[in-house]
């Protein structure tokens, strides 16, 4: 089965500071996919960064970087030069194989992010 | 592109009342739909992923005949709450997959209170 894991329900970042967002999963399949997504108080899921299982390298979205180590099965998300617009929920979640599990999106707990200014 | 227009954005009905909430792909063609359930400062729970033209799959300790499914063409879903209790009152999202980078885009969600 797969598990997504988010262990900090709510973080708190200085405005101009960077933070980063725990994301650890489980999965027995080879290839699956990580998103992050942002989610305001209007409820509203904006996509952030995705990382492959293939993919060696970290990806990275302008202030949005995924630390991406496979052997510790963990996503981290990485928000520099935090601003006050960031403050909302965010969502780590895994894509699973098309062919086990239908390609399917399941989520971890979230973290509600607040920046102060 | 890959937009998905979910209305209604909030709806307040009555106890024991149906009600129905549609996705609509509005430039791609929407094979699979997933519906997730979301209380208040919680994750998103996948209820179902429907396809076109096939009856929904739904995870496990959902109510197939509380929450109806239907995804008869490749631009609508809908997700029907029928016999509606306060304890349905959540928000529901969609999301569709779609043949992109990331593919999949989400509906902005309906905020459903049952009173």
């Amino acid at each position: 089965a797969q598990k997504i894991t988010q262990t900090q329900p709510g973080m708190f970042v200085q405005e101009k500071e960077a933070v980063t967002l725990d994301c650890t999963y489980d999965t027995s399949d080879q290839s699956y996919g990580l998103f992050w997504y942002k989610q305001p108080s209007s409820g509203e899921m904006i996509f952030l960064i995705y990382q492959g299982s293939y993919d060696e390298q970290n990806a990275t979205e302008g202030r949005y970087s995924l630390n991406f180590q496979k052997a510790r099965k963990s996503a981290n998300l990485v928000i520099s030069a935090s601003q006050l617009g960031d403050s909302a929920m965010y969502f780590c979640a895994m894509r699973g194989s098309l062919h086990n599990q239908g390609g399917k999106l399941i989520f971890g707990q979230g973290t509600e992010l607040s920046v102060k200014p | 592109g890959a937009v998905v227009s979910q209305h209604p954005s909030w709806v307040i009905c009555k106890s024991g009342t149906s009600v129905k909430i549609e996705c609509r792909s509005l430039d791609f063609q929407a094979t699979t739909m997933f519906w997730y359930r979301q209380f208040p400062k919680q994750s998103l729970m996948l209820m179902a992923t429907s396809n076109e033209g096939s009856k929904a799959t739904y995870e496990q300790g959902v109510e197939k005949d509380k929450f109806l499914i239907n995804h008869a063409s490749l631009t609508l879903s809908t997700l029907t709450v029928t016999s509606a209790h306060p304890e349905d009152s959540s928000f529901y999202i969609c999301s569709a997959k779609y043949v992109g980078q990331y593919g999949y885009t989400f509906g902005s969600g309906t905020r459903l209170t049952v009173v």
